[in-house]
């Protein structure tokens, strides 16, 4: 039931972009993005109900495909506060549990 | 509002010994999520709990437990230790389960020798 993200890493200079999957194999009622910064907390982005809406924070938005239970996570004009690894969650029911996918390390280079 | 914290940020303990961590949410936060991260399984979730009950439970022995006050404060408990439970400890908390934000705390970083 684990998500399963990809890439696992990528390596971005300042000013470029990158777009981070999140795959399903089972119907999902929401998915979460949140960031970890080395030796902190991971922090909440946005939360993705099931109906393909797409939510911005800052330049980092997302969207959700209910038909194919994929998120994808967009990083436009990436600075160099975006590096950490971030990580999808599944929700599959309410009142049920987040299941985070392995993580994507994001490098972001002056 | 105060974040959320957790106790102690250390441990160093045995094998074979038990522990005790402790985790205060944000005021108002009645939901109180568990996960173990380490590097090669990632975010582990180990258990939730709102007002007291115990919701969700992930795949983990029996040897891991945890228990919420009245005042949504939990602890979580590992008994016997295992070289393996060496982790870091994160709690998450939210208002009404891990569904909507959390909040997470500092975590606390286990080693068992």
């Amino acid at each position: 039931q684990q998500p399963v993200q990809s890439p696992q890493a990528v390596i971005l200079r300042e000013g470029e972009d990158a777009v981070i999957n999140c795959s399903s194999s089972k119907a999902l009622y929401s998915v979460h993005w949140y960031r970890q910064k080395h030796g902190e907390a991971p922090v909440f982005l946005m939360i993705l109900l099931k109906g393909g809406e797409q939510k911005g924070h800052d330049k980092i938005s997302a969207s959700f495909n209910e038909k194919k239970q994929q998120s994808s996570l967009y990083l436009t004009a990436s600075q160099l506060s975006y590096s950490g690894t971030y990580f999808c969650g599944s929700f599959y029911n309410q009142g049920g549990k987040l299941i985070f996918g392995q993580g994507t390390e994001l490098s972001v280079k002056p | 509002k105060a974040g959320v914290t957790q106790t102690p940020r250390y441990l160093i303990k045995t094998r074979g010994q038990q522990v005790t961590l402790s985790c205060s949410p944000i005021s108002g936060h009645r939901s109180v999520s568990w996960y173990q991260q380490t590097p090669g399984q990632g975010l582990q979730f180990l258990f939730e709990y709102f007002s007291e009950t115990q919701r969700n439970k992930g795949n983990f022995p029996g040897r891991f437990s945890g228990r919420q006050f009245s005042n949504s404060r939990s602890e979580m408990n590992v008994s016997t230790l295992e070289l393996g439970d060496s982790a870091l400890y994160l709690c998450a908390s939210s208002l009404a389960g891990p569904g909507r934000e959390q909040y997470f705390g500092p975590g606390t970083r286990l080693t068992v020798t």
